[in-house]
């Protein structure tokens, strides 16, 4: 079965320090691993997705994340917060095919960022 | 209108009203999804339509009826729900059944 545990349910930086936000999962199988952010009143928006190519991903906003198995970790960072990046993130797993043959996305319980000035 | 939306964005009923929820997405995808979002949880799935077919009923209640007419469209049908299903409603699509997933804005139910 799969899980993901975010360590931190709120995390506080000044804006222009970076950002780390950390997410470890539980897989049976390869999984895919997706980050995700959530601003207030908007829907979910795809920051970056892990699928086993390169180990270190790239998503949009200057974020990134990097994939070890060995610490089952897919951590998210940011060199440099910025006002803007103040939302809610969820770390995602994906290794489960349902009856239908979609996947099954598993999500974390959320970090709250918040940036100071 | 550009990626996935919701109407209406907010939703009060009570408990023996009978309303709907509507997702449409303009991506040209094949899959859709509905998830409940309630606070402190994680999302859960409830319902999985891949062209035009449920392929998955996360053992929700009878209360809460999906449709999916056409591709782009997704409905939730809602009746004599309880307080406990407060919750932000959020529909998804993608492509396929095994790829990335978009969100939309979401629907913010309240039950009284």
């Amino acid at each position: 079965a799969q899980s993901v545990t975010q360590l931190d349910s709120h995390v506080s930086v000044s804006e222009g320090t970076p950002v780390l936000l950390r997410c470890n999962y539980s897989s049976s199988y390869s999984p895919s691993l997706f980050w995700y952010v959530q601003h207030p009143n908007k829907g979910l928006q795809l920051l970056l997705k892990y699928t086993s190519a390169a180990t270190l991903v790239k998503g949009i906003n200057g974020f990134e994340a990097e994939f070890k198995k060995s610490e089952t970790s897919f951590h998210l960072t940011k060199p440099s917060a910025h006002m803007s990046d103040a939302a809610e993130y969820f770390c995602v797993v994906s290794d489960y095919i349902l009856t239908g043959g979609g996947n099954k996305l598993t999500f974390g319980t959320g970090t709250q960022l918040k940036v100071e000035l | 209108e550009t990626g996935v939306t919701q109407t209406p964005r907010h939703l009060v009923m009570g408990m023996t009203n009978k309303k709907s929820l509507k997702c449409e997405q303009h991506l040209g995808h094949n899959a859709m999804y509905w998830y409940k979002q309630s606070a402190k949880k994680p999302l859960e799935l409830m319902f999985v339509y891949s062209l035009e077919e449920r392929v998955e009923n996360n053992s929700v209640p009878s209360r809460f009826s999906p449709e999916c007419p056409n591709s782009s469209h997704l409905f939730l049908h809602l009746h004599t729900l309880q307080p406990e299903d407060s919750a932000l409603y959020l529909c998804a699509s993608s492509q396929e059944l095994i790829d990335t997933q978009y969100f939309g804005p979401g629907t913010r139910l309240t039950v009284l």
